[in-house]
Parts: structure tokens; C-alpha cells; sequence
């Protein structure tokens, strides 16, 4: 049984270039999330998907992201015009439903580096 | 907003407890979380409480929960090397599905 994977594992890229980071999460899981780990922080919540729609994109910093899930399955997160501030550890998590005691399973992270 | 705070370092010797704090602000958290990071490595579930609980056990992990005060806490006993790294709390709060994270506290274990 194959955990959440996440490709690429690095990514550099030059300021203001697009960049998709994939994740395929445990199958047969319903929810899927996306989470950023700057430096010495914590992980934050970006957004999360139910099936194929984002049913919580509270999270996402402003409108250069963006994620999309179209068959309820795989998910890309997609940066448009990076910014070095940007530079982070792109978490994604899935877990069977959604909710409290639903285990969320990480997988180990995109580190994105904007130069 | 929510709030998670830890403290950022904690240096133990091989064989004795470790005890790892957190504070929360969100009164209405309902699952408490504690997760481990290792270098390299995704994030990984250690153990979790239900907020209406005060104390939850798994074999070297103990979770103390209070909710009064909105403190919890993980004892690690007889610390190993292998229990070197990064330890999480989180709380889902709510009906959300979203975790909150603290900063995490770094955990070295000295032989």
C-alpha cells in the first residue's frame, strides 16, 4: 500500500516562472489537502478538497494559486508568477473522509526554491 | 484566530522522559494532535485526543490534555536516539477539517 506521493521532490525555479507541483494521495481517500512549511514554521493550511471540489480554499495567500482535483483523485497546485516568498515545502495530506478522527497522511513535500 | 505555540528546543539524555508542550487559543478545538518530523520525511501521526478526554496513553506516549487552561503536552518515556526530531501539535477546531500547526519543538536525545 502505496502512501501519499508528491513530484516533484525539488523544484527551482526563477522568480515570475509557473510551476505545477502533483500530488496522488492513498487510494481511495476522499479528502485531500494542501499544506506550506516555511523555514522553522509549522505547516499551514492552504486548501482542501472533498472528491473534486475545494470545499475550503481559506487558506490559499492570494489569487497566483491555485489547485485543482479534477477526478477526485491526483491533485496539482499551480504557481503563477512566483516570488521568492514563495520558497517553501508544499505538504499534501489525504485521509479516507473528512473530519476530526479522520487520520490525515502526509506525504513528504515539493521543496520549492524561487531564486 | 487560531493560535499554537511550543517551545522551540528541548535536549534530553537517552533513557529519560521527555515532556513537549503546547498551548492553544481556540476554545472550541475538538482533536488535539501530535506529529513527528524527521529530516527528509512527511510528517507522521503520532497520537491524537478528543478534547472531552484529559489523558491518553500508547505504549511510551502519554497525552495530557487541559482543556482549562488550553495546554497539552507529550511525555516520551525512556527516550530513544530514534526519537530525535521535530514534534507538532495541531488542533482541528469545530466542524473544520483543517489542522493548525505550532511551530514545532525540536527534540534532541544525548546518548
Amino acid at each position: 500500500g502505496a502512501g501519499v506521493s508528491q513530484t516533484p521532490s525539488n523544484k527551482v525555479t526563477e522568480k515570475g516562472k509557473y510551476v505545477e507541483l502533483r500530488c496522488d494521495p492513498i487510494s481511495g481517500h476522499t479528502a485531500l489537502y494542501w499544506y506550506r512549511q516555511s523555514l522553522g514554521q509549522g505547516p499551514e493550511f492552504l486548501i482542501y478538497f472533498q472528491g473534486t471540489g475545494a470545499a475550503d480554499d481559506s487558506g490559499l495567500p492570494n489569487d497566483r494559486f491555485f489547485a485543482v482535483r479534477p477526478e477526485g483523485s491526483v491533485s496539482t497546485l499551480k504557481i503563477q508568477r512566483t516570488e521568492r516568498g514563495d520558497s517553501a515545502v508544499y505538504l499534501c495530506a489525504s485521509s479516507f473522509l473528512a473530519g476530526g478522527t479522520d487520520t490525515q497522511y502526509f506525504g513528504p513535500g515539493t521543496r520549492l526554491t524561487v531564486l | 484566530g487560531e493560535d499554537v505555540e511550543q517551545s522551540l528546543f528541548l535536549s534530553v539524555r537517552e533513557g529519560d522522559s521527555s515532556v513537549i508542550n503546547c498551548t492553544y487559543t481556540d476554545s472550541s478545538s475538538t482533536y488535539l494532535y501530535w506529529y513527528k518530523q524527521e529530516p527528509g520525511a512527511g510528517l507522521q501521526l503520532l497520537t491524537y485526543i478528543f478534547s472531552n478526554m484529559d489523558m491518553k496513553q500508547d505504549q511510551r506516549l502519554t497525552v495530557l490534555l487541559n482543556k482549562k487552561d488550553k495546554h497539552l503536552s507529550l511525555r516520551i518515556a525512556d527516550t530513544q536516539t530514534g526519537d530525535s526530531a521535530i514534534y507538532f501539535c495541531a488542533e482541528i477546531s469545530g466542524g473544520g477539517n483543517k489542522l493548525t500547526f505550532g511551530t514545532g519543538t525540536q527534540l534532541k536525545v544525548e546518548l
